[in-house]
């Protein structure tokens, strides 16, 4: 079945430093993958769409300039999370759509997260 | 953002036991998703629904997309310990996964042996 993996799993950083997380697709391509934000005992809350070769969009309330997304190649989505704060601590997730024919399906897959502490 | 009303929030059952839980919303969603979540992981995907009215099986989930393209349950039948975790329905408004997904609050599912 479709993968996509995530790293770092976990990531423990010193605030004001900024943190970059990986979501990679391993056997298909995603020409679109998406982030989410997943606090202690909530649910997942979508952060924005990576399009690979253009620029992401955010949902709103989202900052852009905080959270820096780079969808660099077909397989690889990176997620920058700029000048950490204690509240940004949070389980960041992945997903991406499988492609058939080149078109996106409506089956997203996730990654298994990264488990940010800022400090 | 949005969320999906999702029902119940936990649930205490018996293993053997049948589950049921749903998930609304006031607005109409082209994909039904339902998902499974364990600690410190990441969703992984029980059913997927891609026409109103549509029924599937997965095993012993069974999960229905609503005809009006408002709701959707799942089913598990006899649970077994292993079902224990926190169960997510997801919805999509734009067919083709250019859309994100929009979440329900989940369902904590704890069986008591």
């Amino acid at each position: 079945g479709a993968v996509v993996s995530q790293h770092p799993s976990w990531v423990i950083c010193k605030s004001g430093t900024s943190v970059k997380i990986e979501c990679r697709s391993l056997d298909f391509q995603a020409t679109t993958m998406f982030w989410y934000r997943q606090f202690p005992k909530q649910s997942l809350m979508l952060m924005a769409t990576s399009n690979e070769g253009s620029k992401a969009t955010y949902e709103q309330g989202v900052e852009k300039d905080k959270f820096l997304i780079n969808h660099a190649s077909l397989t690889l989505s990176t997620l920058t999370v700029t000048s950490a704060h204690p509240e940004d601590s949070s389980f960041y997730i992945c997903s991406a759509p499988i492609e058939a024919g080149g078109l996106n399906t409506d089956t997203q897959y996730f990654g298994p997260g990264t488990r940010l502490t800022v400090l | 953002g949005q969320q999906l009303n999702q029902s119940p929030q936990s649930m205490f059952i018996q293993e053997g036991e049948d589950v049921s839980m749903n998930c609304t919303s006031s607005s109409i969603f082209n994909t039904w998703l339902w998902y499974k979540q364990d600690p410190g992981e990441g969703p992984v995907l029980l059913i997927a629904l891609y026409k109103a009215g549509e029924l599937t099986s997965n095993g012993r989930l069974t999960a229905q997309f609503g005809i009006t393209r408002k709701d959707s349950f799942l089913n598990i039948s006899a649970s077994i310990p292993s079902d224990v975790g926190i169960y997510f329905c997801a919805g999509q408004r734009d067919w083709g996964g250019a859309d994100g997904l929009t979440f329900g609050k989940g369902t904590h599912l704890i069986i008591q042996p």
